[in-house]
């Protein structure tokens, strides 16, 4: 069964530098997407994908954010300055259609902590 | 801006109890709705949904759920949990315009045999 793929699933990193966190997305689907979750909080919508363009984007997803679908296949999330509340497990997420009607499938995660 | 509301953040069951997780949210218009679940060490899967029609929906592995307009509700059910159910349960709601589910906190369910 396809299905989305994140790496690293763990990553630990000083404050003040930058990571980079990379999704394969399911080959057939259209739309990425990345939410975060900190430590016993929500599940949190950061960035929609769609097009080689962001779509939608929250008030999370500030200047120190950015995603790029460099080769066709990976959906990279880059943190470029972390800060200690970057720490979160980040979903990657992929669907064939719109978002909210297509099921979204998720990645295991990416449990970044940043020291 | 839209909120999702899981009021049981810890639930604790034996097995053949029945489940009621509580999902509320803010949001006015049409929604989609959905039930996601993360069994420990795996990624989240989509349990059901909502889009239109049956408000009783059904999903996998016995699990059911009822949208109620009136009371901006949409609570999962199951009438006899077992061990392999301990997981957690994220509900989403997505409103009409957006699509992009708007997920709630999570309810972590633990099932003793």
């Amino acid at each position: 069964e396809p299905e989305v793929t994140q790496t690293p699933s763990h990553q630990v990193t000083q404050m003040g530098q930058e990571v980079i966190l990379r999704c394969v997305p399911i080959s057939n689907h259209l739309y990425f997407y990345w939410y975060r979750q900190i430590l016993g909080q929500k599940v949190e919508f950061l960035v929609s994908f769609y097009n080689n363009e962001i779509s939608e984007k929250s008030e999370i997803f500030d200047d120190q954010f950015s995603v790029e679908r460099p080769d066709g296949s990976n959906f990279t999330l880059k943190i470029r300055s972390t800060k200690l509340e970057d720490s979160a497990m980040y979903f990657c997420a992929s669907s064939e259609g719109l978002p909210g009607i297509s099921e979204a499938f998720f990645g295991q995660g990416t449990r970044l902590t940043v020291v | 801006a839209q909120s999702v509301s899981q009021h049981n953040h810890h639930v604790i069951l034996s097995e053949a109890a029945s489940l009621e997780l509580g999902c509320n949210y803010s949001y006015g218009g049409t929604v989609n709705l959905f039930w996601y679940v993360q069994y420990p060490g795996q990624h989240l899967q989509l349990l059901l949904k909502y889009f239109s029609g049956d408000p009783l929906v059904k999903g996998i592995k016995g699990f059911e759920a009822e949208f109620i307009k009136s009371k901006f509700s949409f609570n999962l059910r199951k009438p006899s949990v077992q061990w392999s159910d301990t997981a957690e349960y994220f509900c989403a709601v997505g409103e009409g315009g957006s699509y992009i589910p708007t997920f709630g906190r999570g309810t972590s369910l633990i099932v003793h045999p």
